[in-house]
């Protein structure tokens, strides 16, 4: 999951499995969140995003899923592959914030071939 | 993404020093936005812009300021630059109404 420091959560998986990453978001009345991916010496690229309306939204080879209950949110990627080596982040967009992306400080995927 | 680009890539620069960063976009979009990333960190807001007459602060505004020249370009100086303005900074634009966030790919500053 995300948190805040100097190091951050790295998740390691096999080419060709799953990959699950987790988010934990603070503003129980945000209504937007979006996943970012980031290599190495790019900047970070949309992946996908749901409102608060929505529990789950599917797109291609990642699902992203919404639990406002415990206030959730995760990035599944189906049939990982080396090119998903990066930093994953999440972030929240909630009136309490000016209505602006608020962001988690990034997971670590490394996938092995 | 090439439709955001920052320059420069890289910069190298002294305790005191006044430096601009800057950003254009070609995507035709009302929106910019001027991010910092350090390691481990998430990336923080210093100043945004909703139109050409718009600036507003962010997160962590003190010791930067900015300007949108245009509404394809918007720059952002340190006006005495200091050791722990040293970070990765991102220029994003979005389109009114979409909160989707598009990025340039960084200007990576060291003050020394």
């Amino acid at each position: 999951g995300e948190s805040v420091g100097l190091h951050l959560p790295t998740l390691s998986v096999q080419e060709g499995d799953n990959s699950i990453i987790n988010c934990a978001y603070s503003n129980s009345a945000s209504d937007y969140f979006i996943w970012y991916k980031q290599e190495s010496g790019k900047g970070p690229q949309f992946i996908i995003d749901i409102r608060s309306n929505m529990d789950k939204r599917q797109g291609q080879r990642v699902t992203v899923l919404l639990n406002k209950t415990v206030k959730h949110l995760s990035l599944q990627i189906a049939a990982t592959q080396p090119g998903d080596s990066a930093v994953y982040f999440c972030a929240e967009k909630a009136r309490e914030y000016g209505n602006k992306l608020v962001f988690g400080a990034g997971t670590i995927l490394r996938v092995k071939s | 993404d090439a439709d955001v680009t920052q320059t420069p890539r890289n910069r190298i620069t002294k305790t005191g020093k006044r430096i601009m960063l800057e950003c254009s976009q070609t995507k035709g979009h009302d929106r910019m936005y001027w991010y910092r990333q350090d390691p481990g960190l998430g990336l923080r807001l210093i100043y945004y812009s909703f139109d050409v007459k718009d600036i507003n602060k962010g997160e962590i505004s003190d010791g930067y300021s900015v300007s949108r020249q245009a509404q394809a370009k918007f720059s952002l100086s340190l006006e005495s630059a200091i050791p722990n303005q040293t970070a990765l900074y991102f220029c994003a634009t979005s389109p009114r109404g979409n909160e989707k966030l598009f990025f340039g790919s960084g200007t990576q500053l060291s003050v020394l």
